[in-house]
C-alpha cells in the first residue's frame, strides 16, 4: 500500500479483555513506533523497533502492553487486562530511519468499557 | 530530558490573516531534529517540515514558512494569507540524537481559520 494502514480503525473492549492492534508500515521503512494518543493531547511515545529488534519500549504505560514486529515489517501492539484508561487512540508511524520524518496511519481508536 | 512546548492551546483567526504558532523545545542534545506535523479533523497526522540543529536557515513553502532560532530554542510557523482548509492541530516534536530513538510531541495548537 501507498501509506501506514491499521486495523482495526475502531474497538470496543469490555474492561479486562486482551487486544491486538496491527500496523502496517510502509514497505521498506526501517523504523517503527507506536504512540498513544489522548483526547486532546499530543502523540505520547510508547515503543520503537528498528526492523524486528525493539529498541526503545520506554514508554509502555505497564507491563500489560507488549508490542512485537517479528519479521521487521507488520507490527501488533497488544493490551491485556485492558482497563478504562487504556482508553485512547493508538498510532503507529514508520520511517526510512529514526531521524527522518515518521509517516502515520490513521490510528485504532480504543474504547474501554 | 527533552521537551516541547507549545503555549498556544487554541488560536482562532479569519481567513485570510497571517498566523504564527510557537514551538520552544528543550533538549541537552546538540544534534537534534525538530518536526511539524498537521493533523486535520479526519485524524491523520500529516508530516510538514523537518530541520536538523545544524541548519538554521529559515524556509518558506508556499504559505508556510518556518523560523527555527537555537538562541532562543524556538522553531516557529507562520502561514501566512490562512484559508478555512488550514484548520487543525499543529504538533510541533524534537528528536535527539540519543540511544532508543523517539519522538517527543508537544500538546498541540488548535488552529480555527474562519470564513
Amino acid at each position: 500500500g501507498a501509506g501506514v494502514s491499521q486495523s482495526p480503525r475502531y474497538k470496543v473492549a469490555k474492561r479486562g479483555q486482551d487486544v491486538a492492534l496491527r500496523c502496517d508500515p510502509i514497505s521498506g521503512h526501517v523504523s517503527l513506533f507506536w504512540y498513544q494518543q489522548a483526547l486532546g493531547q499530543g502523540p505520547e511515545f510508547l515503543t520503537y523497533f528498528q526492523n524486528e529488534a525493539q529498541l526503545d519500549k520506554s514508554g509502555l504505560p505497564s507491563d500489560r502492553f507488549f508490542a512485537e514486529r517479528p519479521e521487521g515489517s507488520v507490527s501488533t501492539l497488544k493490551i491485556q487486562r485492558t482497563q478504562q484508561e487504556d482508553s485512547a487512540v493508538y498510532l503507529c508511524a514508520s520511517s526510512l530511519s529514526a531521524y527522518n520524518e515518521q509517516f502515520f496511519g490513521p490510528g485504532t481508536r480504543l474504547t474501554v468499557l | 530530558a527533552q521537551k516541547v512546548t507549545q503555549a498556544q492551546t487554541e488560536i482562532s483567526v479569519v481567513e485570510k490573516e497571517d498566523v504564527t504558532l510557537d514551538c520552544v523545545y528543550e533538549t541537552r542534545d546538540t544534534t537534534y531534529y525538530l518536526f511539524w506535523y498537521k493533523q486535520p479533523p479526519s485524524g491523520e497526522l500529516v508530516f510538514l517540515i523537518r530541520r536538523n540543529s545544524f541548519d538554521e536557515q529559515n524556509e518558506i513553502s508556499g504559505r508556510y514558512s518556518w523560523n527555527f532560532q537555537k538562541s532562543t530554542s524556538s522553531f516557529n510557523f507562520t502561514i501566512t494569507a490562512s484559508q478555512v482548509v488550514d484548520s487543525a492541530v499543529y504538533f510541533c516534536a524534537l528528536s535527539a540524537d540519543n540511544y532508543g530513538q523517539n519522538f517527543v510531541f508537544g500538546p498541540g495548537t488548535r488552529l480555527s481559520v474562519l470564513p
